[in-house]
């Protein structure tokens, strides 16, 4: 069974802190990608990895940034956290040898006050 | 955007009954993935069909690919309360990359 987990599940952040946020998957999928979602949105891209040490942008990179280490491990670090990147966020790896499907972790819901 | 239709919709029906919740998208695809997410969890994959593919059938899921209209459709017949969820059905842009493009999803709420 595949498995994406995230940590932590729940964070509360001050505007203008750090925040990171971890991903663990023991799939060995090289793709790794990290989303956010709003109330009554889809999900949204913000940024991707192609394997350990790469990094690219999605959709919506501004504010974030992202680091994989390894082929387990993919980070997104918001610099300076602002109320608007309240949200929950999901990662997700996947691989083209799977028709690109795609498994998500449980979410990290973030309050930035 | 990818999307012809960004809002999130809503269906409401009784447990029992059958739904169809549709998607449509505007670039090409090589493949339409149906995404189901239930409250609090992270959305997890039903049903994956090919471009050149019309039909495909999953147990009580069954999806449909129109490319020339660039359409797809999610059926689940007898449904049951732990259906509730949100439908999302997500493309893959004619890209080699690996992203997923996800539209807004469809709130299904099963009554029992």
């Amino acid at each position: 069974e595949a498995a994406v987990t995230q940590s932590p599940r729940n964070k509360v952040a001050v505007t203008g802190g750090k925040v990171t946020l971890s991903c663990n998957q023991t799939n060995n999928h090289n793709n790794m990608y990290w989303y956010r979602q709003d109330t009554g949105h889809g999900l949204r891209l913000i940024h991707y990895s192609y394997g350990a040490g790469s990094t690219e942008k999605g959709d919506i990179p501004d504010g974030y940034k992202a680091s994989r280490p390894s082929q387990e491990n993919f980070s997104l670090i918001l610099e300076l956290a602002t109320p608007s990147q309240t949200s929950v966020y999901f990662c997700a790896s996947g691989d083209r040898d799977i028709q690109d499907t795609q498994y998500f972790g449980p979410g990290t819901r973030l309050l930035v006050l | 955007s990818q999307w012809g239709e960004e809002n999130l919709q809503a269906l409401s029906i009784q447990e029992g009954e059958d739904v169809t919740m549709n998607c449509s998208y505007k670039t090409y695809t090589t493949v339409v993935q149906w995404y189901r997410q239930k409250s609090g969890k992270g959305p997890a994959q039903l049903i994956l069909i090919r471009s050149n593919e019309r039909e495909k059938r999953s147990g009580r899921l069954r999806a449909t690919l129109d490319t020339s209209s660039q359409s797809s459709s999610l059926s689940i017949t007898g449904t049951l309360a732990t259906d509730t969820a949100v439908y999302f059905c997500a493309t893959d842009g004619g890209s080699a990359l690996g992203r997923l493009h996800f539209g807004a999803g469809t709130q299904l709420i099963v009554i029992p």
